[in-house]
């Protein structure tokens, strides 16, 4: 049980465009949506948290406008990097919360490169 | 902040031998603690975790111990084993908010 998915797993893009990542909670209903960037042997920073059927709450340093999250229903959430740079290229991480819990389920990640 | 980008530690064992990776965590008011394992190119996975009501938890080959009075957190794992080779991370979340924070993470290697 508490099976999160993300979609692409990889993704690559030309500079100037915008990616969507999908976050799914397959076997449970997730409260709270988490979505964190990784870069290359450094820790997770948490980009944002994500409610659903309310708007997300960023980080502080992270652009909201750059970074769209939507969480439309209890099991999805997706990000869009919206004109994307090559400084943007990292590995996004998403993480899921059931209700009444502080536990959160990790998808496997999505890494962007854009070029 | 907790998790400004420093160079990653490593631990080498050998195998068989016990491992110990440390954590020293910031926020006094954390009361739920947890250790991740996340290998190269995939998303973190779940080790054990800890209320801060507790001291010591064992799971299956791993040990948990938190010391709240000096806000270290510590990750035993006995007989260590080749796929046990990882980064571990720990992570700590406030009661007032479901928010983890991530500490800088270890790497674990693991000779034969």
């Amino acid at each position: 049980g508490a099976v999160v998915s993300q979609h692409p797993s990889r993704v690559i893009c030309k500079s100037g465009t915008s990616v969507k990542i999908e976050c799914r909670s397959l076997d449970f209903q997730a409260t709270t949506m988490f979505w964190y960037r990784q870069f290359p042997k450094k820790s997770l920073m948490l980009m944002a948290t994500s409610n659903e059927g309310s708007k997300a709450t960023y980080e502080q340093g992270v652009e909201k406008d750059k970074f769209l999250i939507n969480h439309a229903s209890l099991t999805l959430s997706t990000l869009t990097v919206t004109s994307a740079h090559p400084e943007d290229s990292s590995f996004y991480i998403c993480s899921a919360r059931p209700g009444g819990s502080y536990e959160q389920y990790f998808g496997p990640g999505t890494r962007l490169t854009v070029t | 902040g907790e998790n400004v980008g420093l160079h990653l530690p490593t631990l080498s064992v050998q195998e068989g031998d016990n491992s110990i990776i440390n954590c020293a965590y910031s926020n006094s008011a954390s009361d739920y603690f947890i250790w991740y394992k996340q290998e190269s190119g995939k998303g973190p996975q779940f080790i054990i975790d800890i209320r801060s009501n507790m001291d010591k938890r064992q799971g299956q080959r791993v040990t948990v111990l938190l010391n709240k009075t000096v806000k270290h957190l510590s990750l035993q794992i006995a007989a260590t084993q080749p796929g046990d080779s990882a980064v571990y991370f720990c992570a700590e979340n406030s009661g007032g908010t479901y928010k983890y924070i991530f500490g800088t993470g270890t790497r674990l290697k693991v000779l034969a």
